[in-house]
């Protein structure tokens, strides 16, 4: 069965300090892979986008950039942290048809200090 | 600019009741759309997707309605239970250069009490 693996749960990090969040999925090849971000009061937004390794559609400009180095490994990451990147990280993937559903991890709650 | 709007940001019903939860959207012309259950810090679980062309989905106590002309889908759990109580989210899914790509309203957070 497919299984999706985020970490780490919880991070606090400085102002100004980088940020490499790590996603991996197993059991299934050639996935659609997301990033979101869901902040407090707020809903769920689209961050990252990838239909595979190297491909990369980026969604709203900030301070963030993804990568896919693997087929099944995602990675959000920042040079240096704002306040305004504090919140709930979510990976999710989808297998390639267009209208198939998301599925998410347990995400990353980044609190920057 | 697109919008996704459900509802209500809480909505408290009694157990047994049906709740009905609302998703309104514009700008927007999806070909489908998707109903998530989310459970404080955890990530959304998948529930139903309906298509532009269908009108009425169910699964078990839940009934999704998609009006397109309206642009509104309503989220029915009938005979709901205090176990159903959390956040529900409606995506939609992007068309052309946006294909596979969700778009999440804010939820409504739903307590269901005995």
């Amino acid at each position: 069965s497919q299984t999706i693996h985020q970490w780490p749960a919880t991070l606090v990090q400085p102002v100004g300090s980088p940020l490499s969040l790590e996603c991996t999925v197993e059991g299934t090849s050639n996935p659609n892979l997301y990033w979101y971000r869901q902040a407090a009061g707020r809903g769920l937004q689209l961050l990252f986008y990838s239909v595979g390794i190297g491909q990369i559609s980026s969604e709203v400009p900030q301070n963030l950039s993804a990568s896919r180095p693997q087929d099944r490994q995602f990675i959000l990451s920042s040079k240096k942290l704002l306040l305004s990147d504090s919140g709930f990280y979510l990976c999710a993937w989808s297998v390639g048809r267009p209208n198939s559903p998301l599925h998410f991890g347990n995400g990353t709650r980044l609190t920057v200090t | 600019s697109q919008k996704i709007e459900q509802n209500s940001e809480a909505l408290n019903i009694q157990e047994g009741k049906t709740a009905t939860l609302t998703c309104n959207y514009t700008n927007y012309s999806p070909a489908y759309l998707q109903w998530y259950r989310q459970d404080p810090g955890r990530g959304p679980v998948f529930l139903l997707l309906i298509r532009e062309n269908e009108k009425e989905k169910r699964k078990e106590r839940l009934k999704v309605t998609f009006d397109t002309t309206l642009k509104q889908s309503l989220f029915h759990i009938t005979a709901s239970q205090p176990a159903d109580s959390a956040t529900y989210l409606c995506a939609l899914a992007g068309r052309g250069s946006t294909l596979g790509r969700l778009y999440f309203g804010r939820g409504t957070q739903l307590t269901v009490w005995p």
